[in-house]
C-alpha cells in the first residue's frame, strides 16, 4: 500500500481543456509539496502548501490542500503541450514521512 | 540559475558488470539525496547524505550498492555487480536544508542488458 496515492493515474486530454489531480492520503503531513517532471528530467519543484486548506496559484496552476492535511488537489486551467509531463506530490521534510513521493499522474495534453 | 550535475545522462552496461554515477550539487547545500525511479513511477530514496555522513541508507541494497560522499561535497553511487532490475534513473538532489523543496539534477538512464 501506497503511503500517497494519486489519481487519475495517466491523463490525456485536449489543449484548452481543465483537469484536476489528486494526492490522498490516510496520513497527517505537516506540509505538501507539488512537482512536475518532463521526460528524461528531473522533478522540478512547483509549490510547497503548508496550511490545511490553503489555496496556491501558480499562473494557471491552483493547488489545495485539504483541511484536515491529509490530501491535496492540482487544477489546471486551459491546460497546454507544454504542461505534458509527470506530476508527483511528496511531504514536506519534517515529521515521519520524509522522502517519499506519491505514485504520480502522467498527464499528456494534445495540441 | 544553480543546477545539480549529474553525469553520465546515459549508461548502458551488461549484468554483472560495475557502474558508477557522479553527482555534484548546488554549492552550499549540505543535504545530498540518490533516488531511484523507475519508469511511470514516483522516486524512491536510495540515501540520504549530511555533508559527507549518511544519514538514511535503509533503502539502499548494500550487497550491490555502495554510495560516498568523501568530502561533502560531490558523490558517486556505484552499482557492483548490475542487475536487469536496476535499469532505472537514477536521480541525484540536494536541499540547502530541512524545509525546503528538492533540487533534483537531470538524471542518469541505466540500461542494463
Amino acid at each position: 500500500t501506497q503511503l500517497l496515492e494519486q489519481s487519475p493515474q495517466f491523463l490525456s486530454i485536449q489543449e484548452g481543456e481543465n483537469l484536476t489531480v489528486y494526492c490522498n492520503s490516510s496520513s497527517v503531513f505537516s506540509s505538501l509539496q507539488w512537482y512536475r517532471q518532463e521526460p528524461g528530467e528531473g522533478p522540478v519543484l512547483l509549490v510547497t502548501v503548508v496550511t490545511g486548506g490553503e489555496v496556491k496559484k501558480l499562473k494557471r496552476l491552483t493547488f489545495q490542500f485539504g483541511d484536515a492535511r491529509k490530501d491535496s488537489s492540482l487544477h489546471i486551467t486551459a491546460a497546454q503541450p507544454g504542461d505534458t509531463g509527470l506530476y508527483l506530490c511528496a511531504p514536506g521534510f519534517s515529521g515521519t514521512y520524509k522522502y517519499i513521493f506519491g505514485t504520480g499522474t502522467r498527464l499528456k495534453v494534445l495540441a | 540559475e544553480a543546477e545539480v550535475a549529474q553525469s553520465p545522462r546515459y549508461k548502458i552496461t551488461e549484468k554483472s558488470q560495475a557502474v558508477a554515477f557522479w553527482c555534484d550539487p548546488i554549492s552550499g547545500h549540505a543535504t545530498l539525496y540518490w533516488y531511484r525511479q523507475i519508469l511511470g513511477q514516483g522516486p524512491e530514496l536510495l540515501v540520504q547524505f549530511q555533508d559527507e555522513s549518511v544519514v538514511d541508507d535503509s533503502q539502499l541494497p548494500k550487497d550491490r550498492f555502495s554510495a560516498e560522499r568523501l568530502k561533502g561535497v560531490d558523490s558517486t553511487l556505484k552499482i557492483q555487480p548490475a542487475e536487469l532490475g536496476d535499469s532505472a534513473m537514477y536521480l541525484c538532489a540536494s536541499t540547502p536544508g530541512p524545509s525546503t523543496g528538492y533540487t533534483f539534477g537531470s538524471g542518469t538512464r541505466l540500461t542494463v542488458v
